[in-house]
């Protein structure tokens, strides 16, 4: 099975800032990975799908990339809204979750 | 309008089965696939499962033993079914199509206990 590792755990910053999320996976996925943003008490929410897709109604400054086993979750002016856990999802072979990075404002 | 909505027990007893059901609209499931993802109380998602449009699953190597997905296209609903529950499998049930759309239910709250 793939094992999906993000990093860090839990990111603290200030409102303005350029924030970037990691995501690494145990082999391989060939780009066939989103990104999901979970606010405290909702569903998840799709964020980036192939790993540099935005997806329908999710604010520009959301972007993605990556290759190989290393992937990338960025956002260029963090926002109060954007407080979530943010987690990558693998559907190159089978399915999995990372862990989540958790988003706090310092 | 896509609308997916997940209806369960609430309260389950440890050895029991779980049954969860996963009501779809504006969508076929025959399709689309349906997923199930759960989450552990202040844990992560955890993938357990899909339903494909044909008709066929795959599940999570760590359920698949105690795990059983399947569906009435007539009523445009999918059911989870997981026997031997224990008080881990507590979580919120969540339906999901991942693949396409990017809908997901509210999810519903399971929780196990003896």
């Amino acid at each position: 099975d793939i094992q999906m590792t993000q990093s860090p755990p839990v990111l603290s910053a200030s409102v303005g800032d350029r924030v970037t999320l990691s995501c690494k996976a145990s082999q391989n996925i060939n780009k066939n990975l989103d990104w999901y943003q979970q606010k405290h008490g909702e569903a998840p929410k799709l964020l980036i799908y192939y790993t540099n897709n935005l997806q329908t109604g999710i604010p520009s400054r959301f972007s993605g990339s990556g290759s190989g086993t290393d992937y990338t979750l960025t956002i260029s002016s963090l926002q109060p809204e954007d407080v979530a856990t943010y987690y990558c999802y693998q559907y190159n072979s089978g399915w999995t979750f990372g862990g989540g990075t958790k988003l706090e404002l310092k | 309008q896509v609308q997916m909505k997940e209806t369960g027990p609430g309260l389950v007893q440890t050895t029991q089965t779980l049954s969860v059901t996963c009501t779809v609209s504006g969508f076929s499931l025959t399709s689309y696939g349906v997923h199930w993802v759960r989450q552990a109380p202040g844990k992560g998602l955890e993938w357990m499962g899909i339903i494909w449009g044909d008709g066929s699953t795959n599940y999570n190597s760590a359920l698949k033993s105690r795990l059983s997905i399947s569906r009435d296209t007539s009523k445009s609903q999918v059911f989870l079914t997981m026997n031997s529950l224990q008080t881990d499998d507590t979580a919120v049930y969540y339906c999901a199509e991942m693949d396409t759309m990017g809908y997901w239910g509210q999810g519903v709250m399971v929780t196990v206990s003896s």
